[in-house]
C-alpha cells in the first residue's frame, strides 16, 4: 500500500461528459502528479501541484484541469469527453518536488463508451 | 522528449541476469526507476543523480552515465517475483518544487520457472 488514495477505481461514461478523479496524497507528501497511461503511449505526465499552486505542466490537454485544495488533495476534471481519452490515470505524491520517490495510487480506469 | 529503453521485452529463466537499458537525447540529472505488475500501480526502485548519488532498494543495482545520457538497471539472479514492466523516467531539472519526468515506453520482463 503506497498510502496515495484515488477514487474511483473504475468510471464508465459517454463521449461528452465530464468526470472528476480525486487523489488524497500520502500524509506529508507536498507534491502530487497526475499520469495517463495507455497501452500505445505508456506514462504519461500530465501536471504537478506542490502545496497548492502549479509548478509543471506536461501533454495536458485543454479539456483537461486539474487543482490541489489547502488538505492537499488533487482532483483532475476531464471534460468533453472522446474515446481517446479512455486510459488509467494515476496519481502519485512526492514529499517535495525535487529529486524524491514518486509514490503512486493505484490508479482510476476510465472508459469512453 | 521521451527517453528510449532497450529492450522493448525479455524472458528469462529464474536465477538469470538481465540488463535494462535507458538512453536519452537531452542532458539528464536525474533517472528514476519503476517497476510494475499487471494491473499494479507502478512502485519506485531506485534514483540516480548527477553527481553518483543514488536512493533505492539494496537488491538492485544500476549506472547512469552522465556523458552518454545513459542508464542501466542491472537485475541479478531473478526471482519469479521480478516479473513486471520497467520504466525509466529521466529529468534535466536539478530540482526545486518543480519536477517533470519523461518516462520511457517499458520494458516488459518475464522471468519463468
Amino acid at each position: 500500500d503506497s498510502g496515495v488514495t484515488q477514487t474511483p477505481k473504475h468510471l464508465i461514461t459517454a463521449t461528452g461528459q465530464r468526470v472528476t478523479l480525486r487523489c488524497s496524497p500520502r500524509s506529508g507528501d507536498l507534491s502530487v502528479y497526475w499520469y495517463q497511461q495507455s497501452l500505445d503511449q505508456g506514462l504519461q505526465f500530465l501536471i504537478q501541484y506542490y502545496n497548492g499552486e502549479e509548478r509543471a505542466k506536461g501533454n495536458i490537454l485543454e479539456r483537461f484541469s486539474a487543482q490541489q485544495f489547502p488538505d492537499l488533495h488533487s482532483e483532475l476534471n476531464l471534460s468533453s469527453l472522446e474515446l481517446g481519452d479512455s486510459a488509467l490515470y494515476f496519481c502519485a505524491s512526492s514529499v517535495a518536488g525535487s529529486n524524491q520517490p514518486q509514490h503512486f495510487g493505484d490508479g482510476t480506469r476510465l472508459s469512453i463508451l | 522528449q521521451q527517453p528510449v529503453q532497450s529492450p522493448q521485452a525479455v524472458i528469462l529463466r529464474e536465477g538469470e541476469d538481465a540488463v535494462i537499458n535507458c538512453s536519452s537525447s537531452k542532458a539528464l540529472y536525474s533517472v528514476h526507476w519503476y517497476r510494475q505488475k499487471h494491473g499494479e500501480a507502478p512502485v519506485f526502485l531506485m534514483i540516480l543523480l548527477k553527481g553518483g548519488e543514488q536512493k533505492g532498494h539494496e537488491k538492485i543495482s544500476a549506472s547512469f552515465n552522465e556523458k552518454k545520457q545513459q542508464s542501466s538497471l542491472y537485475l541479478t539472479a531473478s526471482q519469479l517475483s521480478y516479473s513486471g514492466t520497467y520504466f525509466c523516467g529521466t529529468s534535466g531539472s536539478r530540482g526545486g518544487s518543480n519536477y517533470k519526468l519523461t518516462f520511457g515506453k517499458g520494458t516488459l520482463l518475464t522471468v519463468n520457472p
